[in-house]
């Protein structure tokens, strides 16, 4: 079955840093990758995703994602980090194969310092 | 535009108390999900659908069931709620696996 790692529990970065969110992955096949922000008390919201094509993709509020197959890694980046970008980062994944089952990493608290 | 609507948002139960999640979405989507969100283990599948008529067990399964009663609506049940089910619980539905997922607000589940 398809599983995620993130490997630190908190990033901090001051404002106007760049940031970096961990993420890998274990996969039969190929994958389909995701990431998700979470914001208190609230449910999910998709950032951006990796289905095939040019390694790096770009999303939602100025975020991209590198993926890198050798490494089965999709690390979250963003190149200056803002103090709203405070919150909770999941990576997750799927597979190409179809039973669509969809796994979650523990996901990142990302603390941007004013 | 809805989305994907769980109920209720808020609940006590005493251990031993059974009780049923409701989740809808109004996306024609094929697949619904049930996550658990607790500090520092992120979100746990308990059960997944990918499509109408189908039910697969994720990774904590135990202790719920589940119902595809239609292809809008998924629900959850804990038939004898312990303490250890106190958690948060999201629903979430996608199309197809190259698709993202959208998710409910999320029902706080005490267990006391």
């Amino acid at each position: 079955a398809q599983s995620v790692a993130q490997p630190e529990d908190q990033v901090n970065v001051a404002e106007g840093n760049p940031l970096t969110v961990k993420c890998t992955y274990s996969v039969s096949g190929n994958p389909y990758l995701f990431w998700y922000v979470q914001y208190p008390n609230r449910g999910l919201q998709f950032l951006l995703k990796y289905i095939t094509g040019d390694n790096l993709v770009k999303g939602s509020y100025g975020f991209e994602a590198e993926f890198n197959k050798s490494q089965t890694s999709f690390h979250l980046k963003k190149p200056s980090a803002l103090v709203s970008d405070s919150a909770l980062y999941f990576c997750a994944v799927t597979a190409w194969y179809g039973n669509n089952r969809l796994a979650f990493g523990k996901g990142n608290q990302v603390v941007v310092i004013p | 535009n809805a989305g994907v609507t769980q109920t209720p948002k808020f609940q006590v139960l005493k251990t031993g108390q059974s009780m049923t999640l409701q989740c809808a979405q109004d996306m024609n989507h094929n697949s619904m999900y049930w996550y658990r969100q607790d500090p520092g283990m992120g979100l746990r599948l308990i059960y997944y659908s990918a499509s109408e008529g189908t039910t697969d067990k994720g990774e904590v399964p135990n202790g719920y069931n589940v119902s595809r009663l239609n292809k809008r609506e998924f629900s959850l049940r804990l038939e004898s709620a312990a303490p250890s089910q106190t958690s948060v619980y999201f629903c979430a539905s996608s199309n197809r696996g190259d698709t993202e997922a959208f998710f409910g607000q999320g029902t706080r589940l005490t267990v006391v």
